[in-house]
């Protein structure tokens, strides 16, 4: 397996604009984890699936953030509209139930993103 | 609610020096806490875990639940071991990991 697959590795935008982050999780996996990482705030949770599911979505900064799952091996993070402080590396990851209480969470190389 | 902090964002040492880092963790309940490493071009991935009680690559962690710590130790620091360091607790119940802002290790020769 590839491990987890994460589309683009960089996304370089202007501000106002629709960015969609891509992730495939590792097969078989039920768990799929969206973090984002800055240096002032290290890594954040911003919204996590079970079984295509969100679970908890409190992580989110607010309505111009979505995150779609439509099925096992895809899920999506839009930005709409964009703004330069969505700037930050985007981690996509997975796990898979059972080991999920072991915190074993397999990540992507990440998306990093700047909005100009 | 569950928080992790990591007070140093720097840590530089000379190679053979001992290496502590520091992490302090608020929550009620038990937590599992757990230590990951993004090594530089490498994906992050998981160090140890405390429920292991396992020592890799010479790391060590021990869970403190009086001082809520869970500080991560080796005795005699390596080049190789330069990277950023992430501190994380997962509490019952939630399968998603809380992080703390991390600290980088920088092991000069």
């Amino acid at each position: 397996d590839a491990g987890v697959i994460q589309s683009p590795r960089h996304e370089v935008t202007e501000m106002g604009q629709e960015v969609t982050l891509r992730c495939k999780p590792i097969s078989g996996h039920d768990y799929l984890f969206w973090y984002r990482q800055t240096m002032m705030r290290g890594l954040e949770l911003l919204i996590y699936f079970n079984n295509n599911v969100p679970i908890d979505d409190s992580g989110m900064p607010e309505d111009r953030f979505s995150a779609k799952m439509p099925n096992a091996s895809f899920s999506t993070l839009k930005i709409q509209p964009s703004e330069p402080r969505d700037s930050a590396v985007y981690f996509c990851a997975s796990s898979l139930l059972g080991t999920g209480d072991t915190g074993e969470l397999f990540f992507g190389e990440g998306s990093r993103l700047t909005v100009l | 609610a569950q928080r992790v902090t990591q007070p140093e964002k720097l840590l530089s040492v000379f190679k053979g020096a001992p290496v502590e880092l520091k992490c302090n963790y608020s929550y009620s309940g038990s937590p599992e806490l757990f230590w990951y490493v993004q090594y530089s071009r490498q994906r992050l991935q998981l160090l140890l875990r405390h429920i292991s009680r396992e020592s890799i690559k010479g790391f060590t962690a021990d869970l403190n639940k009086g001082e809520t710590s869970f500080h991560l130790k080796k005795p005699f620091a390596q080049e190789e071991d330069s990277a950023m360091y992430y501190c994380a607790l997962i509490s019952t119940g939630r399968r998603a990991l809380t992080f703390g802002s991390g600290t980088r290790l920088q092991v000069q020769p």
